[in-house]
């Protein structure tokens, strides 16, 4: 089935300590994606990723960090969380730049 | 900046009368621009989107989307609302950047209330 996974789906972690939210996809596409959704705001595109090796900043990637070194994954790096990253984040993934993209079930996280 | 406004947070309708979603976005260049649902709990879900050609697109669940360039509008519509189209709606524009690549900037969503 084609799909993107995230882990996990729920964290609860504390400040500072160093958390990675995995997100995989099984359709070969080049162009990946994180958001963080919160309320009233919508979704917030934190890093995009064109393909391997090429990641790019969204409007909000501050206290967040990406790798793309293969081209399934793309995992998402809190390197020193605070309670202000608590958040609804979701992987995507699309073909092209320029398609649809299909999302992951989302990963709520609260840094305490 | 690109930017992708729903003036609505929120549009009741009863079930059976024609629904719309509004959408309105700035940008400079051509836009892409889609719909998305996202049901309680679920990640998103594409329902449709124009890339080019006739303004007037059709998507998944009997939705469509119209284009107007003039009023740089992508209003979603549904000529008759089911209880099961109740979800949190989001418009979406992607923009040539940087040679190529390509950020998504959403709205802030549209709580669709179907009342029985």
């Amino acid at each position: 089935e084609a799909q993107v996974t995230q882990n996990p789906r729920y964290l609860i972690t504390v400040t500072g300590k160093k958390l990675t939210v995995t997100c995989s996809q099984n359709m070969n596409h080049e162009y990946m994606s994180w958001y963080r959704q919160d309320p009233g705001l919508g979704l917030r595109q934190i890093y995009y990723s064109m393909n391997v090796e090429v990641t790019d900043k969204g409007d909000v990637p501050e206290g967040y960090k990406v790798s793309r070194k293969e081209k399934r994954n793309f995992p998402l790096i809190l390197e020193s969380p605070s309670p202000n990253q608590t958040s609804l984040y979701f992987c995507a993934s699309s073909p092209q730049y320029t398609d649809t993209q299909y999302f992951g079930p989302g990963t709520r996280l609260t840094v305490l | 900046a690109q930017s992708v406004a729903q003036p609505e947070d929120q549009v009741n309708v009863a079930e059976g009368n024609p629904l719309t979603v509004k959408c309105t976005y700035s940008v400079s260049g051509n836009p892409y621009l889609f719909w998305y649902v996202q049901y309680p709990n679920r990640g998103l879900q594409f329902l449709l989107k124009y890339i080019t050609g006739d303004n007037l697109v059709k998507g998944s669940y009997g939705f469509e989307a119209e284009f107007n360039k003039s009023q740089t509008s992508f209003h979603l519509k549904k000529p008759s609302a089911l209880v099961s189209d109740s979800a949190l709606y989001f418009c979406a524009v992607r923009v040539p950047f940087r040679g190529g690549y390509q950020k998504v900037t959403f709205g802030t969503g549209t709580k669709l209330q179907v009342i029985p």
